[in-house]
Parts: structure tokens; C-alpha cells; sequence
């Protein structure tokens, strides 16, 4: 089993719609999640952290279930500028730091 | 603005080649990676290095080198023992505390350097 595993999609959804992607991971003594968004051909970049409480930012909600082992991500009434590859980190608290998902690639379409 | 910089943005290399990728942070941050992706894949680790003149192999050191010689400096070297270089490679720094990482574990991004093997 791969240590974070993602639904590479693509998924393409009209603009205005909710979408929603899960991680799942392999090493429950994982200790932080986090969600990053990667553009086409160019660097990630941090989106958001993951709480166990569950947090938002705007749009965007990210959650935590540490019994299933997965962290989850939602989008609500997507944009045309949502459209990027995003990827699940998960930091085990170890000294190699952090896994990467494959990423899931979204496409909103007008 | 505080950032990494990495160079070239674009390189080829004829096979049998060595090539070095420079990344320079001015974050002041301890720990510096590098990273390689190939497309549909998540990032996988190379090196890494949490101080100076120290660095540890990531997944996937076979036929990569790397130097920690300042705080600020973390030059990648593919060499011609690399037998799939072509890829995008990624430089990455973070914070480090006191032997750990600091609550918010997030890393920084260099904008990567694209190599293609001819």
C-alpha cells in the first residue's frame, strides 16, 4: 500500500459547483496534513493545513479523520482559477519530512 | 522579497553529462530539499539537509550528489550514473527548531528546474 494515496482524476466540473477530493494514508503516527495546490509547470504551493478539528478558508474546507486515516478536501462554487493539480502531504514527524501524493487534477469548465 | 531561487529554469544534457542545479533561500531557514516529479507523480525526496556541511540521502539519491556548504546554498548534481534524468526537479526549505520542526511544517518552493536529457 502506498503511504498517501490520491484519486488522480481528472475531474472536470462546471464552474460554480462543489467538489471534493480524499487522501488517504498508510502511517497512523502521522502528525500533520496538509493540502497543496501545484499549477501546470510550476512550483506547489501551500493551499491550507489540516486540523483536526476540521478548518475553512473561504471556499475551501479541509478535514481530518484520524480512525480512517484520511484527510479530505472540499471546494464550493469553483472557479475557473481553481483549476490546478492538488496535492496531499502528509508529515510523519520524521526527519525526511513529508509525503506527496501523485495529486488530483481538477478542471472547472465555463 | 524573501524566496528561492533556483537556476537554470530549463536545461539539457546530452547523455554522459554531469549538470549542477543551483538553489539559493534567503529565508534563513535551517533544512533545504530537493525534490524530482515526473508527470502524474507526486514529489519524491532526493537529498535533504537540516544544517550545514551535513545532508542525508532522501528515496531516490542513486546518481544525484549535493553540498551544504553554506545555510543559504544547496547545489544538486545529476550525474551520468543517473540513468533516467529527464524530469522536474524541485528545491525546498523550511524552518527547523530545537531538533524539531516547527508546528506549521510548511515548506517553500523554488520555482524548479526542468532537465531534459537529449
Amino acid at each position: 500500500r502506498k503511504e498517501v494515496e490520491q484519486d488522480p482524476g481528472p475531474f472536470n466540473v462546471p464552474e460554480g459547483a462543489t467538489v471534493a477530493f480524499n487522501c488517504t494514508y498508510s502511517n497512523s503516527a502521522s502528525q500533520s496534513f496538509f493540502w497543496y495546490r501545484q499549477d501546470c509547470r510550476k512550483e506547489p504551493k501551500l493551499l491550507m493545513s489540516v486540523y483536526s478539528s476540521g478548518n475553512e478558508d473561504g471556499r475551501f474546507t479541509a478535514q481530518l479523520n484520524r480512525a480512517s486515516q484520511y484527510i479530505s478536501l472540499l471546494i464550493r462554487d469553483s472557479k475557473l482559477s481553481d483549476s490546478a493539480t492538488y496535492l496531499c502531504v502528509i508529515d510523519s514527524g520524521s526527519a525526511r519530512q513529508l509525503t506527496f501524493g501523485s495529486g488530483t487534477q481538477l478542471t472547472v469548465l465555463p | 522579497d524573501g524566496g528561492i531561487t533556483q537556476s537554470p529554469k530549463y536545461l539539457f544534457r546530452k547523455e554522459g553529462q554531469n549538470v549542477t542545479l543551483s538553489c539559493e533561500q534567503n529565508l534563513n531557514h535551517d533544512a533545504m530539499y530537493w525534490y524530482r516529479q515526473d508527470p502524474g507523480q507526486g514529489l519524491r525526496l532526493i537529498y535533504y539537509s537540516q544544517i550545514v556541511n551535513d545532508f542525508q540521502k532522501g528515496d531516490i539519491a542513486e546518481g544525484y550528489s549535493v553540498s551544504r556548504e553554506k545555510k543559504e546554498s544547496f547545489p544538486l548534481t545529476v550525474t551520468s550514473a543517473q540513468k533516467n534524468p529527464t524530469a522536474f526537479y524541485l528545491c525546498a526549505s523550511t524552518n527547523y527548531l530545537g531538533g524539531r520542526y516547527s508546528g506549521a511544517n510548511v515548506l517553500t518552493f523554488g520555482a524548479g528546474s526542468r532537465l531534459t536529457v537529449l
